[in-house]
């Protein structure tokens, strides 16, 4: 049973376009996270929701809209694709303050 | 704003050699977090430490918490080709609501 999963694993898409990823925990935490994977690989927080409610904004650009449908879910809508938007984007779900990772989405803007 | 500071950047070893890597906060932490990345995979958490001082260990895995609480290591014994991975520290401050993420040690061990 995956524990987080996110779809797609692999996305490359044209500067300018819009594209979603999308998580699901079946874990029954109640907060998830969405981080990026920079080329360095360095993990950068980017949002966090707690139950439906954003409670982590960090410094991202507003074309990234995170969404939250139920706390099972978080998804990651992002318009306007740049080329400094590719990385790895990883879900996370945590309890306690350990946190789960999802296998990553790659995310290729050309 | 908290910073998490991670030495080496990278570190190859000959199999069987020891490998640290090393963790310092700019604040102190309320706990740090240990996490192994092998390559193309995601980060998978290790290890937890609270206390003070703490010293924990998994195996050929020995990880420190500093008596300050601001700094940590992780030490790994006569490594492995399965040792292979980025190691991440992450600390949680101690009035904060998120982890800090270490840039990551890449190991490499050639056998």
């Amino acid at each position: 049973d995956t524990a987080v999963s996110q779809t797609p694993k692999y996305l490359v898409t044209q500067m300018g376009n819009d594209k979603s990823i999308k998580c699901e925990q079946n874990l029954g935490h109640d907060t998830m996270y969405w981080y990026k994977q920079d080329s360095k690989k360095f993990l950068k927080i980017m949002f966090s929701y707690n139950n439906k409610e954003l409670i982590i904004n960090e410094t991202v650009p507003n074309r990234f809209s995170p969404k939250s449908p139920d706390k099972a879910h978080l998804n990651l809508h992002i318009n306007s694709l740049e080329l400094g938007d590719s990385a790895v984007y990883f879900c996370a779900s945590r309890t306690g303050y350990t946190q789960y990772f999802g296998p990553g989405t790659r995310l290729t803007v050309l | 704003g908290q910073q998490v500071m991670q030495i080496p950047q990278y570190q190859h070893v000959q199999e069987g050699e020891d490998f640290t890597t090393y963790c310092n906060s700019s604040t102190t932490l309320s706990n740090i977090q240990w996490y192994k990345q092998r390559p193309g995979g995601h980060p998978v958490f290790l290890i937890q430490l609270v206390k003070s001082g703490e010293v924990k260990k998994q195996k050929r895995l020995t990880f420190q918490f500093g008596e300050a609480k601001k700094n940590s290591s992780l030490h790994i014994t006569a490594t492995q080709t399965t040792d292979v991975g980025t190691y991440f520290c992450a600390g949680l401050g101690e009035y904060g609501n998120k982890l800090v993420f270490g840039a990551g040690t890449i190991l490499r061990v050639k056998s």
